[in-house]
């Protein structure tokens, strides 16, 4: 149990759907982030939050949105997801974005998606 | 329980040594090994893998060492620049699980001194 939670594990929508994936952290980072990870692929990072304010947004997709409403959640929000969208999505906090460097980033369990 | 486990939390190597960073785990059933390098205020990025069908992968200045006996890799960087002052995240997949789901290591810092 590494402190960050994800909700639901499992998520099958279809291309025309809305959903949102939920992240919480128990740890009081200040620090939140998207990845996803596709099939034998490197982890690939999508937005990182810090105190509440998204500091990066590697060219994803408007497709997804995200919002981080305080510095324990954060949500993904998805809207005319593609097939390709199909991965794990992985939510990681740490202590603070640019002191703690990455050394202690817990990440949590990932919701699998599947867009049909 | 971590499954993965670096357990430096840092290492300090003097610019032009080897560095050594070490990753052990208890889940006989990874078969794939990463290590990702981050740099502050940057996300993870992907830097050398192996599969469980190697014991040595090679990419420039960066060997990956796996000794499935031991249940122990290692990265080893020769030789070691500045720029590879970074924490370096090692992490292993169970592909029997039909999963590409990563279980990371908390990671060792990097520090390469002039």
């Amino acid at each position: 149990e590494t402190g960050v939670t994800q909700t639901p594990r499992h998520l099958v929508m279809g291309m025309t759907n809305k959903k949102s994936l939920k992240c919480e952290q128990h740890l009081g980072h200040n620090a939140m982030y998207w990845y996803k990870q596709s099939a034998k692929k490197p982890l690939e990072l999508m937005f990182v939050y810090s105190l509440e304010e998204r500091v990066e947004n590697n060219s994803v997709p408007s497709r997804f949105s995200p919002e981080c409403p305080n510095s324990s959640h954060l949500f993904l929000h998805l809207h005319t997801l593609q097939p390709e969208d199909s991965a794990l999505y992985l939510c990681a906090s740490s202590q603070d974005f640019i002191l703690a460097g990455g050394n202690e980033q817990y990440f949590g369990p990932g919701t699998r998606l599947t867009v049909t | 329980d971590q499954q993965v486990k670096q357990n430096s939390p840092s290492l300090s190597v003097q610019e032009g040594r080897i560095s050594i960073l070490n990753c052990d785990y208890t889940n006989s059933m990874f078969d794939y090994f990463l290590w990702y390098k981050k740099y502050p205020a940057e996300g993870p990025t992907f830097l050398i893998s192996i599969s469980s069908i190697k014991d040595k992968n090679e990419d420039g200045r960066f060997t990956v060492f796996l000794n499935k006996s031991a249940k122990h890799l290692s990265l080893h960087i020769v030789p070691s620049q500045p720029g590879d002052s970074a924490v370096y995240f090692c992490a292993a997949s169970a592909s029997y699980h039909n999963t590409d789901k990563l279980i990371f290591g908390t990671g060792t810092r990097l520090q390469v001194f002039p």
